[in-house]
């Protein structure tokens, strides 16, 4: 069976600060991975995805992830945070046509 | 590209009344989804058609939830009759493929 599992249900950083939300996954295959986020009464932006190929992927916004097979791991950082930032996130596995996605992570930039 | 369209943004039902919200995908899409997001977790997939044929209903709760997607295009999801659990936020996506999927801004639905 398919999980997603984001460690740390909120993370609060300061303004120009590291950005680093989890995603771990377990899965009997290799599969595609996504990154969202969501706004306040607003559904769900695609920011990245990996399917194949380059493990380091760049997406909107500044921010890249990196899909690490031996840690299944698919971390979503940005270098400095932005106001505009704070958001939910969620990380999903898409695995045989199927779509699977973690509880979701509230991140707060504090100015 | 005009994206997802769902309708209603908000509804207020009280318990045991029927309610149904539609979902126009993105053009030349599809793949159909329908999604239900209770406060505080992720998306849980309901429904997923493939043109106007049910791929994956397994946690569509049958007995009260029903879902179509007439001619592969709109979709209506109904719900009859509602509970106080089914208060949430009911997201409808689409996709050419597998990789990616486009949200609409979701129905949020309040039981009483």
């Amino acid at each position: 069976a398919q999980s997603v599992t984001q460690l740390g249900s909120h993370v609060s950083v300061s303004e120009g600060a590291l950005v680093l939300l989890r995603c771990n996954y377990s899965s009997s295959v290799p599969p595609y991975l996504f990154w969202y986020v969501q706004y306040p009464n607003q559904g769900l932006q695609l920011l990245l995805k990996y399917t194949t190929g380059a493990t380091l992927v760049k997406g909107i916004n500044g921010f890249e992830a990196e899909f690490k097979k031996s840690e299944t791991s698919f971390h979503l950082t940005k270098p400095s945070a932005h106001m505009s930032d704070a958001a939910e996130y969620f990380c999903a596995v898409s695995v045989t046509n199927q779509f699977y996605f973690g509880t979701g992570t509230s991140l707060t930039v504090i100015p | 590209e005009a994206g997802v369209a769902q309708s209603p943004r908000y509804k207020i039902i009280e318990k045991r009344q029927s309610v149904a919200f539609w979902c126009n995908p993105i053009s030349g899409h599809a793949t159909l989804y329908w999604y239900q997001q209770i406060l505080g977790q992720g998306p849980k997939l309901l429904i997923q058609f493939q043109n106007n044929g049910v791929v994956d209903d397994s946690q569509l709760p049958k007995d009260r939830f029903s879902a179509e997607r007439l001619k592969g295009v709109d979709s209506t999801l109904k719900i009859q009759p509602a509970k106080l659990e089914d208060s949430a936020v009911y997201l409808c996506a689409s996709s050419t493929d597998t990789y990616e999927q486009y949200f609409g801004p979701g129905t949020r639905l309040t039981v009483t």
